[in-house]
C-alpha cells in the first residue's frame, strides 16, 4: 500500500530552527508537496519538490532525497505565527495526491 | 472576491436531516475537489471534477452526493449522515485534475452530525 509518515506533533522555540521529516512509499512518484494549515484555515502551498536536494525559499526550505523515499521541511528563524500543521503530500504515478496527516508544530516563547 | 469559498463554515445536523455544502472559486480552475479531514488522519479525496465531468469517486458512501453545475461551483449534498460522517470538508482546486499543479484550499465547512 501508499504510505506518508510524519512526526504527529512537535514543539520548537522561537527564533529556533526546526526540522519536520515525511517519509513515504509510493506507487511511483511524481513530485512531493509541503502545505501549511493554520487551525481553522485553509491549508495553503509552501512547497514543490521534484528533483533531488534543497530549495530555499525565505525562512523556509524543502529537500528531497527520491533513492530514500525522504523530505524535509526546514522552518528558520521560528515566529509565532508559524504554529500550524504542515501536511505532506506525494503525487503517485497516476498523479493521484497521496496525503500525509500532518504534523502540528508548536511554537512557545 | 478571489480563491475559493465554502459555506456554511459550520453546520450542525441530525441523522434525518438534509443540507447541502456549497463551493464557489474565482481563479479559473477546471477541476474542482472534495476532501475529508478528521483529526489526526491523512486528507481523504472524496470526489473530482475536471471540466465539469465527474472523474473519481473514492468509494464514498450513497449519503454523500456531489453536484458540479459549472467549473467555478461545486456542491456536496447530505443526506442520512451518521454521526462518523462529522468532520472537515475542505473545497480544493486546480488548472486542471491530474497534473502536478498546486492545489488551492478553501477553509472548509465543519460538519457535526448528532
Amino acid at each position: 500500500g501508499q504510505n506518508i509518515d510524519q512526526p504527529t506533533e512537535m514543539t520548537a522555540t522561537e527564533g529556533a530552527i526546526v526540522q519536520i521529516n515525511c517519509t513515504y512509499q509510493t506507487s511511483g512518484f511524481n513530485g512531493l508537496f509541503w502545505y501549511q494549515q493554520h487551525a481553522g484555515e485553509a491549508p495553503t502551498f509552501l512547497s514543490y519538490n521534484v528533483l533531488d536536494g534543497l530549495e530555499e525559499k525565505g525562512r523556509f526550505s524543502s529537500f528531497l532525497s527520491r533513492s530514500k523515499g525522504y523530505s524535509y521541511l526546514l522552518l528558520k528563524e521560528l515566529q509565532m505565527k508559524d504554529s500550524a500543521s504542515y501536511l505532506c503530500a506525494v503525487l503517485d504515478s497516476n498523479y493521484q495526491l497521496i496525503w500525509g496527516a500532518g504534523t502540528k508544530l508548536i511554537i512557545k516563547p | 472576491e478571489t480563491g475559493v469559498t465554502q459555506t456554511p463554515r459550520h453546520l450542525v445536523m441530525g441523522m434525518t436531516n438534509k443540507k447541502s455544502l456549497k463551493c464557489e472559486q474565482h481563479l479559473g480552475h477546471n477541476a474542482m475537489y472534495w476532501y475529508k479531514q478528521s483529526a489526526k488522519k491523512p486528507l481523504e479525496l472524496m470526489f473530482v471534477y475536471n471540466f465539469k465531468e465527474q472523474t473519481e469517486n473514492n468509494s464514498v458512501p450513497s449519503r454523500f452526493s456531489p453536484e458540479c453545475p459549472n467549473s467555478s461551483h461545486l456542491f456536496l449534498h447530505l443526506h442520512t449522515l451518521q454521526p462518523e460522517d462529522s468532520a472537515l470538508y475542505l473545497c480544493a482546486s486546480s488548472q486542471v485534475a491530474g497534473d502536478i499543479g498546486e492545489l488551492f484550499f478553501g477553509e472548509g465547512s465543519r460538519l457535526t452530525v448528532l
